[in-house]
């Protein structure tokens, strides 16, 4: 059981280049999420999506692009990279939480993304 | 103004001593209060999850909430190396899976041998 996993670890861009930062769960989770973490701002939420086939936005969202085709896959595509796009990137997953569930969210290891 | 308030740090402690980290908060429907662990260049891991007000305490760990001051704290006992790290507090209206976490930016913690 891998949990949540991202790729790549690390990714230098330049403006204006395009590309997907890929997250995958195998815990079976309905709600996966992405965020970035800026000093000083916290986690910020870009998309979420609350199973295959449904996304929506979050509080950050624009110049950034989600799809969920499968349970397992979340990936989050940069359309045209900007500087202020510079950060580390979290995929997260959990069970729909409801009721008195105690789970939360499942962090992946992050993605630190510099754009040039 | 932030929804959540969280004192950055850095905080130093010697070994063994009492930690308390704190966060304020001014959104009333937030219900569910979480603390997550955040060790450098890895992403952050659940600590502690309470509902509404009161305490928990899990080990050497303990969660208090305060909603009528929306107020927040996370204790540490017997604070040992391994527990330096960044804390983030957090916190949700209802624990539904579309439910946005809104999270304080974090207090970065170093405990002293």
């Amino acid at each position: 059981n891998a949990g949540v996993t991202q790729t790549p670890k690390f990714q230098v861009l330049k403006t204006g280049q395009s590309m997907t930062l890929q997250c995958a769960q195998d815990m079976n989770h309905e709600y996966m999420s992405w965020y970035r973490q800026d000093p000083g701002m916290g986690l910020r939420l870009i998309h979420y999506s609350v199973g295959a086939g449904i996304t929506d936005q979050g509080e950050v969202p624009n110049g950034y692009n989600v799809s969920r085709s499968t349970t397992e896959d979340f990936p989050l595509r940069l359309l045209s990279a900007a500087p202020s796009q510079t950060s580390v990137y979290f995929c997260a997953s959990s069970r729909d939480l409801g009721q008195e569930n105690q789970e939360t969210q499942y962090f992946g290891p992050g993605t630190r993304l510099l754009v040039l | 103004q932030k929804e959540v308030e969280q004192d950055p740090g850095p905080l130093s402690v010697p070994e063994g001593a009492i930690v308390s980290l704190n966060c304020t908060y001014s959104n009333s429907a937030f219900q569910y209060f979480m603390w997550y662990r955040q060790y450098s260049r890895k992403g952050p891991e659940l600590l502690m999850y309470t509902y509404s007000s009161g305490n928990k305490e899990d080990g050497r760990f303990t969660a208090q909430v305060d909603k009528s001051s929306k107020y927040i704290s996370l204790f540490i006992r017997d604070s040992q190396p391994s527990d330096s790290a960044t804390y983030l507090c957090a916190m949700s209206r209802s624990n539904f899976g579309n439910e946005k976490l809104t999270f304080g930016t974090g207090t970065r913690l170093t405990i002293i041998p």
